[in-house]
C-alpha cells in the first residue's frame, strides 16, 4: 500500500513569490492535514481538510491557504512568501474524520525562501 | 488547551543502554497519545499509540510506552539502544473535543554512542 506522497521534495523561492505544495493521501483516507516544521519551532498545525472542506485551521495568516480535490489529494498555497516561511512542510492523512484516527505522514516538502 | 511537554531536547545513550524519552500531557481528560520518530530529512513515522485499554503499549522497533494517568505521562522506552535508533522523537496528543488537531511536543533528539 502506497503511503502519503508529497511533491516537490524541495522548493526554492524568493521573497514575495507564491509556493504550491502537493499531497496525495493514502488510498481510502479522506482527511488531509498540513503541518509546518520550522527550525526551532517544532511541528505546528496548519490546516485540516476533509471531504473537500477546510475543517480546522492553525494560527497562521490567511496567505497560507489550500484546498482538497475530489480525489482527496490536497494543495497548500503560500502567498507573498517571507523568509520565515522556510521550513519542512509535512502532510498527513487519516482514515476517518471525527475518530481521532492515526495520522500517517509523508516525507515532506522542504521550502527555502531566499 | 492541550499541551505536550517533552523533557530534554537532547538525550544521549550508549549502544545497548536503556532508552527513556519523557512525555507529559496537560489535559485532565486522557487524550489519545502518540509517539512518532523522524529520521534525518524524512517525514514522521508512527512508533506507537495509546487510545484506550491496556496502558502499556508496544510499538515497532522494540519501543514501548506506558500511559500513567496519575502522572499525566506517556514515556517512551527501549531496553537496549541500537545505533539505528538515532533520530528525533515526537510525542503528540489529540485535543479533546474532536478538533482533530494533533498537538506535538518540541521533540527529543536521541544520539546513540558506540
Amino acid at each position: 500500500e502506497a503511503g502519503v506522497t508529497q511533491s516537490p521534495t524541495h522548493l526554492i523561492k524568493t521573497r514575495g513569490q507564491q509556493a504550491t505544495l502537493r499531497c496525495s493521501p493514502i488510498s481510502g483516507h479522506t482527511s488531509v492535514y498540513w503541518y509546518q516544521q520550522a527550525l526551532g519551532l517544532g511541528l505546528q498545525f496548519l490546516l485540516w481538510y476533509d471531504e473537500g472542506e477546510e475543517r480546522n485551521r492553525g494560527n497562521f495568516p490567511p496567505r497560507f491557504s489550500g484546498r482538497q480535490f475530489p480525489n482527496y489529494s490536497s494543495e497548500l498555497n503560500v502567498n507573498a512568501l517571507e523568509l520565515e516561511d522556510s521550513a519542512l512542510y509535512l502532510c498527513a492523512s487519516s482514515l476517518n474524520r471525527g475518530s481521532t484516527d492515526t495520522q500517517y505522514f509523508g516525507p515532506g516538502t522542504r521550502l527555502t525562501v531566499l | 488547551a492541550q499541551s505536550v511537554t517533552q523533557l530534554g531536547s537532547h538525550v544521549s545513550v550508549s549502544e545497548g543502554a536503556l532508552v527513556l524519552l519523557r512525555c507529559n500531557y496537560s489535559s485532565s481528560v486522557p487524550p489519545y497519545l502518540f509517539w512518532y520518530v523522524q529520521y534525518p530529512n524524512q517525514g514522521l513515522q508512527l512508533l506507537l499509540k495509546y487510545t484506550t485499554g491496556a496502558t502499556l503499549v508496544k510499538g515497532i522497533n522494540g519501543f514501548e510506552a506506558e500511559f500513567k494517568k496519575s502522572e499525566t505521562s506517556f514515556h517512551l522506552t527501549k531496553p537496549s539502544a541500537h545505533m539505528s535508533d538515532a533520530a528525533e522523537y515526537f510525542c503528540a496528543a489529540y485535543s479533546q473535543g474532536g478538533s482533530e488537531k494533533l498537538v506535538f511536543g518540541k521533540g527529543t533528539k536521541l544520539t546513540v554512542n558506540p
